[in-house]
């Protein structure tokens, strides 16, 4: 089992729509959690951190529920330019401090 | 937010040769460095940590005689690649990272695209 994984994707998704990505890791005592984007050819972005009590900036979402070690990320009335990969990160304890990305979801947003 | 800085962006070799990545932290200190390869539609998977002063932590599966890292100050670790071939041809990404009170965040350069012929 992957210590993260995520939703296989592609999602196609029409302008203005709401879309939501979820994520799980496996190793509990992982400590902090984010949402990275990243487009074709660049490097990873991050997005927002993910905390306990949820957090939102603007359009974007993101929740972590610690007892099913799930985290999700919600984007409401999507624009075009949030066509990307969406990565879900874990940091984790195990052999000190180590990110764990997810293998991400591809985000299509059409017109 | 912080600036990561890699050089160069993109570099084609011959089968055999050496290359070497440059990774610098240009407005902060960064004890610590990551490097990363990521293969076309895969995720990002870390080859190994970079310690400032100290030898790198390569993870499992990655030759430390191949993939030499230096980090020989604060703001600057390479990556070179020795005797490259085909199969090493891949996008590698330096991190470093801010350490936060309330989490750490990573700074990701830019990346550079190796390909070998």
């Amino acid at each position: 089992r992957k210590e993260v994984e995520q939703d296989p994707g592609p999602f196609n998704v029409p302008e203005g729509a709401t879309v939501a990505f979820n994520c799980t890791y496996s190793n509990s005592a992982s400590q902090s959690f984010f949402w990275y984007r990243q487009d074709c050819r660049k490097e990873p972005k991050l997005l927002m951190s993910v905390y306990s009590s949820g957090n939102e900036d603007g359009r974007f979402t993101a929740q972590l529920n610690r007892a099913s070690q799930y985290i999700s990320l919600l984007i409401r009335d999507s624009k075009l330019s949030d066509s990307a990969t969406y990565l879900c990160v874990v940091n984790s304890p195990t052999g000190g401090f180590k990110t764990i990305f997810g293998a991400g979801t591809r985000l299509f947003v059409k017109a | 937010g912080a600036v990561v800085s890699q050089h160069p962006s993109w570099v084609i070799c011959k089968s055999g040769t050496s290359v070497k990545i440059e990774c610098r932290s240009l407005d902060f200190q960064a004890t610590t460095m990551f490097w990363y390869r990521q293969f076309p539609k895969q995720s990002l998977m870390l080859m190994a940590t970079s310690n400032e002063g100290s030898k790198a932590t390569y993870e499992q599966g990655v030759e430390k005689d191949k993939f030499l890292i230096n980090h020989a100050s604060l703001t600057l670790s390479t990556l070179t690649v020795t005797s490259a071939h085909p199969e090493d041809s891949s996008f590698y990404i330096c991190s470093a990272v801010v350490r936060g009170r309330a989490s750490d965040e990573q700074f990701f350069g830019p990346g550079t695209r190796l390909t070998v012929l």
